[in-house]
C-alpha cells in the first residue's frame, strides 16, 4: 500500500494563500483520485475538495485542488485566508483494491 | 436531506464486547455503500473499512481486518461496526460516511461521530 505525507502544520495571515500539500509514497497521484477533508475542532470532517479539483455545493471558490505527477503531489490551496478556515485538512486517496488511505492531516492555522 | 445518525458514547472495559450503530436516511440505503472512519485521540483520520448494505459485499483496510467486524441491516438501513474483545487502544472517535456513487467516491455525508472509551 501506499501513504500521503502531509505537513504537520502551516500558518499564514488573514488574506494572504497558503498551499498544502500531499505527497503520494509510491504509484502515480493521477492514477486514483484525491479528496480533501476539512474538520474544524469538535466536529466530523466535511469535504472541500473531491476528485481531484472539484468543489461541492457550498464550499467556496476560495479553496482549490490541484495534482502534480512531476512531484506525485496533491495541492489544496485556500486563498483569501479567513479566520474560519482555520481547522485541519486530510487529503485522502484509494489504492488499486478501493480501499482508502488518507494523509496525516495538517494543522491550519491563521493568525 | 441525506443523513447519517449514529449511536450514542460509549465506556467499556477491556475484553468487553461493542457494536455501534450508523443509520441512514433520506437516500435509498441498500444502493450506496457505507464506510467506517477511526480517530485516535490527538490523531488523524484513518480508513477502516466500507460495506454495500445491498449484499454485504465489505472491504477493509489491512490495518482493521480481523480487528473489527462491518456489517449491515438494510431492513432498518443500519451499518454496524462491532469488536468481540474491545482494548485499551480501540479508545477512539468513529465516524461513519457515505462515499458518494462508488466504492472509491468522496465522503458525504458524514455521521457525528460515536466516542468509544474504553479503560479499567
Amino acid at each position: 500500500n501506499f501513504m500521503l505525507t502531509q505537513p504537520h502544520s502551516v500558518s499564514e495571515s488573514p488574506g494572504k494563500t497558503v498551499t498544502i500539500s500531499c505527497t503520494r509514497s509510491s504509484g502515480s497521484i493521477a492514477s486514483n483520485y484525491v479528496q480533501w477533508y476539512q474538520q474544524r475542532p469538535g466536529s466530523a470532517p466535511t469535504t472541500v475538495i473531491y476528485e481531484d479539483n472539484q468543489r461541492p455545493s457550498g464550499v467556496p471558490d476560495r479553496f482549490s485542488g490541484s495534482i502534480d505527477s512531476s512531484s506525485n503531489s496533491a495541492s489544496l490551496t485556500i486563498s483569501g485566508l479567513k479566520t474560519e478556515d482555520e481547522a485541519d485538512y486530510y487529503c485522502q486517496s484509494y489504492d488499486s483494491s478501493n480501499r482508502g488511505v488518507f494523509g496525516g492531516g495538517t494543522k491550519l492555522t491563521v493568525l | 436531506e441525506v443523513q447519517l445518525v449514529q449511536s450514542g458514547a460509549e465506556v467499556k472495559k477491556p475484553g468487553e464486547s461493542l457494536k455501534i450503530s450508523c443509520k441512514g436516511s433520506g437516500y435509498s440505503f441498500t444502493s450506496y455503500w457505507i464506510g467506517w472512519v477511526r480517530q485516535m485521540p490527538g490523531k488523524g483520520l484513518e480508513w477502516m473499512g466500507i460495506i454495500y448494505p445491498g449484499d454485504s459485499d465489505t472491504r477493509y483496510s489491512p490495518s482493521f481486518q480481523g480487528q473489527v467486524t462491518i456489517s449491515a441491516d438494510k431492513s432498518i438501513s443500519t451499518a454496524y461496526l462491532q469488536w468481540s474483545s474491545l482494548k485499551a487502544s480501540d479508545t477512539a472517535m468513529y465516524y461513519c460516511a457515505r462515499p458518494v456513487d462508488t466504492a472509491y467516491g468522496w465522503f458525504d455525508p458524514w455521521g457525528q461521530g460515536t466516542l468509544v472509551t474504553v479503560s479499567s
